[in-house]
């Protein structure tokens, strides 16, 4: 089984233009999340969905967008890139809901924005 | 406040002794979960061990232990017989069962193998 997978791997984007960080998972979860980690630091959790058609903000959600048009793709969206959101990107799933449930992450997209 | 709390930005533990990495939590919830992911130079996220608030026994995978100590609100990670792979971050992570579920990090702590 792939698991989680993201593309691209990095990433070097100039200030203000876009891109979307593709996500997607062969194991049929239902729950889906993008986190970022800045240099050093742990992971903050930006969106996550519990399932396809539904979404919502977690902690640091600003300048980011997703959308969750079936259950195994989970894009993240950056419009009107800036060096703050420089970092690594982790999109995971996880297919219970349930606080007993490890999350399966994926190998992470490197980005900078100069 | 800090929900997660890892007070050991960096450790460094001899090749073949045992180590513990600190872990603090907080949450008012009766049901929640603990988790340890590894994290080397490479990158990805690797899951290592879980522990359940109602369990009574700390948890054990292979060689790495979960110290649980629930009245002091404590999850320590134990990694015995270390191993020049050990090097890497280590990061404690909650799940609340009131708080939507959310896997929340602490900041994580560097471990250092030396030979």
């Amino acid at each position: 089984n792939a698991g989680v997978t993201q593309t691209p791997k990095f990433r070097i984007l100039k200030i203000g233009q876009s891109m979307t960080l593709q996500c997607t998972q062969d194991m049929n979860h239902n729950y889906m999340y993008w986190y970022r980690q800045d240099p050093g630091m742990g992971l903050k959790l930006i969106y996550y969905s519990v399932g396809a058609g539904i979404t919502d903000k977690g902690e640091v959600p600003n300048g980011y967008n997703v959308s969750r048009s079936t259950t195994e793709d989970f894009p993240l969206r950056l419009e009107l890139a800036a060096p703050s959101q420089t970092s690594v990107y982790f999109c995971a799933s996880e297919g219970s809901g349930f606080y007993n449930s490890p999350l399966h992450f994926g190998n992470g997209t490197r980005l900078t924005v100069t | 406040a800090q929900k997660i709390t890892q007070t050991q930005p960096g450790m460094f533990v001899q090749e073949k002794e045992a180590v513990t990495l600190d872990c603090t939590y907080d949450t008012s919830d009766q049901s929640y979960g603990l988790f340890w992911y590894k994290q080397p130079s490479s990158g990805e996220m690797i899951f290592l061990i879980y522990q359940g608030s109602y369990d009574e026994q700390n948890a054990t995978e292979g060689r790495y232990s979960l110290n649980f100590q629930k009245a002091r609100k404590s999850a320590n990670l134990v990694i015995s017989a270390s191993q020049l792979g050990d090097s890497a971050m280590y990061f404690c992570a909650m799940r609340e069962d009131n708080a939507g579920n959310m896997l929340t990090f602490g900041g994580g702590t560097r471990l250092m193998v030396k030979p």
